[in-house]
Formats: C-alpha cells, structure tokens, sequence
C-alpha cells in the first residue's frame, strides 16, 4: 500500500527566505507526482506535476524535483512572500489512477 | 470557463441522517474524483466515477455511495452519519481514466460537520 510522509509537519520562516519541503513515498510504481497549495478551509490548487519520467518541473519561484527509485519529491521555493503561507501537500498518482496524499506541510512566512 | 464547482459549502447534519453533496466537473472533463479531508490530514480517495459507473473505490464504506449523470456531474451520498464522518469532501475532475499524468482540478469543498 502506498504511502506518503512529508517532513516537517510545519515550518516557519522569515520572508526572503528560500526554503525546501520533503515528500518520501513507499511504492516507486507511480505515474506521476503533484505539488498542492490549499489555504485555510480552501480547495487544492495544482502547482507543479512531475511526470514519473522526469526528474524536475520549474514555476516562477517554485522548483520540484523527482527521484523515483529513492521515493523522494522536492519542493523549492525561492525568496518567501507571506502570500506563500498555506499548507503544501505532495502527491502520488498510481497505475489505479487515483492520488495518495501526505498530510502536508504547514508553511508561515514572517513578514 | 468554470473550474469545479461543489455545492453545498457548507453543512451540518446530525448522527443518522443521510446526506448529497454534488459536483460539477470543469468543462471538457468526464471523470470525477471525491476525496474526504479530516482535520490535520491529507484527502483519502473515496472513489471515481467515469461513464456513469463506479470505477475505483478505495476503502471507505457502503455507506458512502456515488452517482454520475450523463452530463458527468456527480453525487457523493453518505447514510447513516457518523461523528467521524465530519470532515472537508472535495471533488476532482479529469480526464478518462487511464490517462496517466493528467492533473486533477479540485473544487473548493464541502464542509460537512456531524453533531
């Protein structure tokens, strides 16, 4: 059974500050990975998705990376804005086509 | 173009009671997705709904049941309502299954709260 962990669990910084968020999952039999934002009470907002044949995807500040054989998942953000604030979730796509999700990363920008 | 809509937004209901929660997927898209967010957690697939038929289930249980229509909007039914079924119920829209590396589009979510 595929499993998905994120570490830290929340993490505060001041603003201008580049920073990385962790994402381990158990099973390397995945389609794809995905970066998600939701805000307080809010939806999921797709950020980035990485095909499993690709080992990066970039937007703007954000930067994700992909090791597959070793079950990691990176995701850089550069230079901090307090309009990052929110909680980041990492997930996997299996060949069953449905998403395994962490239970993410709490993440406040001090302004 | 509209993304995914769900409705209602929010919704408390007591123990035993039944509820529906609906979806509508964003335009060109045919397959729904529904997920159950409890507090401090990620979303747990509940199941997905491609041609009017159930496809994927994960485990959840009989209780939670789903619809699709033919215009590809869906309902996502839970009887019996239980405390612990409180929680954030997002639905996600894409493609056909089997279209590996399509990105799901969620809505904004369902707050059901159970007193």
């Amino acid at each position: 059974k595929q499993e998905v962990t994120q570490i830290p669990a929340a993490l505060s910084v001041p603003e201008g500050e580049n920073l990385v968020l962790n994402c381990s999952f158990t099973d390397s039999a995945i389609y794809n990975l995905q970066w998600f934002r939701q805000d307080p009470g809010k939806g999921l907002t797709s950020l980035l998705l990485i095909q499993s044949s690709q080992r990066e995807q970039t937007s703007g500040r954000l930067n994700a990376s992909l090791d597959k054989s070793s079950g990691r998942s990176t995701l850089y953000i550069a230079a901090s804005q307090p309009g990052d604030s929110a909680t980041y979730l990492c997930a996997v796509q299996t060949g069953a086509n449905n998403l395994f999700f962490g239970t993410g990363t709490r993440l406040t920008v001090i302004p | 173009d509209a993304g995914v809509t769900q409705s209602p937004t929010h919704l408390i209901k007591t123990r035993g009671q039944q509820v529906t929660l609906r979806c509508s997927p964003k335009s060109g898209h045919d397959t729904v997705s529904w997920y159950q967010q409890a507090l401090g957690q990620g979303p747990q697939f509940i199941f997905q709904y491609y041609e009017e038929e159930e496809r994927q289930r994960g485990n959840f249980p009989d209780r939670f049941s789903g619809h699709q229509y033919p215009n590809y909007s869906s309902e996502l039914n839970v009887n019996a309502l239980l405390l612990g079924d409180s929680a954030l119920y997002l639905c996600a829209s894409s493609l056909a299954p089997g279209l590996a590396g399509d990105t799901q589009y969620f809505g904004p979510g369902t707050r059901l709260t159970v007193l």
